[in-house]
């Protein structure tokens, strides 16, 4: 049981490209999120799926695009990176979005 | 507009010093209050989960309480493998919004 994994750890990209961070998780969770971390502002949320082939919007959804094709998997794909986009990236889910969510240990990602 | 405000930003506390956190909270269809824990590189992990006004947890040195517009975060004799920044988050509809946190740190 791994519990929710990302991938990759750390990620460099200069502005322009394109890329996807993935996120897995393997307790059957069906709500699952992604949240940018930056120094000062706490958490906030990109994206959020409540189930497979259900997504919505957060509070800071430009500039990133996120599919639910299965319950186990949740991408987020950046259309074209930008260095305010320099953040650190946590995936997380929970079994029904009212109790805890189990988060990744998080991505890096530096846009240069 | 949803917010959440935690206070201090940072806190010294010798091994040993009791200490409260504060998160203030401005929302409508509040569906839960959690509190989590962070270490340096790592994820959020879950500590607390609380519901409604009245309500208390308490994990080891930790005790989680809650009102109608704040929680506290208790800590009881902190030892130094407390140290971490601690977050607040609230739940409306599906999704959290997290204060900035707390950065505690604990000398022996």
């Amino acid at each position: 049981n791994a519990g929710v994994t990302q991938t990759p750890k750390f990620q460099v990209l200069k502005t322009g490209q394109s890329m996807t961070l993935q996120c897995a998780q393997d307790m059957n969770h069906e709500y699952m999120s992604w949240y940018r971390q930056d120094p000062g502002m706490g958490l906030r949320l990109i994206h959020y799926s409540v189930g497979a082939g259900i997504t919505d919007q957060g509070e800071v959804p430009n500039g990133y695009n996120v599919s639910r094709s299965t319950t186990e998997d949740f991408p987020l794909r950046l259309l074209s990176a930008a260095p305010s986009q320099t953040s650190v990236y946590f995936c997380a889910s929970s079994p029904t979005g009212g109790n805890g969510y189990t988060f990744g240990s998080g991505t890096r990602l530096t846009v240069v | 507009e949803d917010q959440v405000t935690q206070s201090p930003e940072a806190l010294r506390l010798q091994e040993g010093e009791s200490s409260s956190l504060n998160c203030s909270y401005t929302v409508s269809g509040l569906r839960g209050l959690f509190w989590y824990r962070q270490d340096p590189g790592k994820g959020p992990e879950f500590l607390f989960t609380l519901y409604s006004a009245g309500e208390e947890k308490e994990k080891e040195r930790l005790k989680a309480t809650l009102t109608k517009k704040e929680s506290f975060l208790h800590i009881t004799a902190p030892k130094p493998e407390d140290s971490a920044t601690y977050l607040c988050a609230v739940q409306v509809d599906y999704k959290l919004s997290f204060g900035a946190g707390t950065t505690v740190t604990v000398r022996a």
